[in-house]
């Protein structure tokens, strides 16, 4: 089956502690990105990678990091997290350069809390 | 990027036509307009995606007027099951449809009444 996992599903963790949301996708897409989603502020890009080796950034990536060393992985890592990276993760793939659609395929998504 | 701008919310009822209207004035000539769907707490779904004049698919239909500064998603016949938040990004697609930085937006929130 085609799909975008995410682990963990859900996380309870303390300001400061680094942890790592793991993102992995079967369908050989080259385009992956990350996105947070918060009460009344929609969906906001963190990072997007084009490709293997190849990451930017989106709209909100203070905080964040993101390596794609593999074309179906792409860890989102918080090094020192804080209260306001509290929020409601998904990752996305899609076909990419060639594929000239904007499909993009979400994961189920990780509810992050840190206190 | 062009900005979007749709209704925060929206009503209707089970079984009539719902059309959720996307305002991307400063559309570039190389953009594609994309609509996606959102129930609560799940990873927004595809719908459709169109560049100009109408695109119809078997859950909605997409019309972009010839200035393209707007785009209209139809739902046809809702039922409660559309309930959820409907998004438009509108992104750029040059030669070999590289995606980039997407905007999303905080999309419209509709609600089907039985």
């Amino acid at each position: 089956e085609a799909q975008v996992t995410q682990n963990p599903r859900y996380l309870i963790t303390v300001t400061g502690k680094k942890l790592t949301v793991t993102c992995s996708q079967n369908m050989n897409h080259e385009y992956m990105s990350w996105y947070r989603q918060d009460p009344g502020l929609g969906l906001r890009q963190i990072y997007y990678s084009m490709n293997v080796e190849v990451t930017d950034k989106g709209d909100v990536p203070e905080g964040y990091k993101v390596s794609r060393k593999e074309k179906r992985n792409f860890p989102l890592i918080l090094e020192s997290p804080s209260p306001n990276q509290t929020s409601l993760y998904f990752c996305a793939s899609s076909l990419g350069a060639g594929g000239f659609s904007y499909e993009q395929y979400f994961g189920p998504g990780t509810r992050l809390t840190v206190t | 990027l062009a900005k979007t701008t749709q209704p925060i919310s929206m009503d209707s009822y089970e079984g009539q036509e719902v059309n959720i209207t996307c305002s991307h004035n400063n559309i570039a000539t190389n953009d594609y307009i994309t609509w996606y769907q959102q129930f609560p707490s799940q990873g927004p779904r595809f719908i459709i995606q169109g560049y100009k004049t109408k695109v119809t698919n078997e859950v909605a239909s997409l019309f972009i007027p010839a200035d393209r500064k707007s785009s209209t998603l139809s739902l046809p016949r809702v039922s409660l099951s559309d309930t959820a938040v409907y998004y438009c990004l509108v992104a750029p697609s040059p030669y070999g449809g590289s995606q980039g930085n997407l905007i999303f937006g905080k999309g419209t929130k509709l609600s089907v009444k039985p």
